[in-house]
């Protein structure tokens, strides 16, 4: 079984900075990704980033990147130079190789002010 | 070009009533999910398909029955709806079965918001 904690229900970040979202898991799974959504206020799911447990390097996705620490079973979510628009709940979440569903993290909410 | 479609977006109904959720991808994607998002925000998976066959139920009332016409369509029948049936319905999809390697993302549909009165 899979599980996924976002410890921080709500965080703050002024526009132009940089702000890390923290995700840690649990699995006995040796093979295994790790995935981060945005829901906006509009509802919808949006894709940002995958990492890999294998891979190497960790994942970016233009301003998104993924702060894979496997020994510490977290994978953080590093948003920099943050925009109003990133305004949203993100959601963290894993699978495990032989299983095809996510299992979701609680979300954390991130309000960016000006 | 909508990827994943799902239809109706709003669905408002009496305890007690049977309805559906239909959802629609043209991704060409061989796997597809029904998630259930709570009002605390929370997403757990209900169902997923793989070319038209039943692979995850996790533990859904019997109320609650998928079906798959063909790989592109996953609806989601509610039978005797209850309050705490309601929520956001969101269907997904991925592509399992490729060679290479691949991420599995899944793609999410806009959401059903289901309000059982």
């Amino acid at each position: 079984a899979q599980k996924i904690t976002q410890t921080q229900p709500g965080m703050f970040v002024q526009e132009k900075e940089a702000v890390t979202l923290d995700c840690t898991y649990d699995t006995s799974d040796q093979s295994y990704g790790l995935f981060w959504y945005k829901q906006p206020s509009s509802g919808e799911m949006i894709f940002l980033i995958y990492q890999g447990s294998y891979d190497e390097q960790n994942a970016t996705e233009g301003r998104y990147s993924l702060n894979f620490q496997k020994a510490r079973k977290s994978a953080n979510l590093v948003i920099s130079a943050s925009q109003l628009g990133d305004s949203a709940m993100y959601f963290c979440a894993m699978r495990g190789w032989g299983g095809n569903k996510l299992t979701f993290g609680t979300g954390t909410q991130l309000k960016v002010e000006l | 070009d909508t990827a994943v479609s799902q239809t109706p977006k709003y669905l408002v109904t009496q305890m007690g009533n049977d309805k559906s959720i239909k959802c629609e991808q043209n991704l060409g994607h061989d796997t597809m999910y029904w998630y259930k998002q709570d009002s605390k925000k929370f997403l757990k998976i209900m169902f997923s398909y793989n070319n038209k066959e039943l692979i995850i139920n996790e533990t859904v009332p019997n109320r609650f029955s998928p079906k798959s016409p063909d790989k592109a369509h996953l609806n989601l029948h509610i039978n005797s709806l209850e309050l705490g049936d309601s929520a956001v319905y969101f269907c997904a999809s991925s592509q399992e079965s490729t060679s290479g390697r691949h991420t599995y993302e899944q793609y999410f549909g806009p959401g059903t918001r289901l309000t059982v009165t």
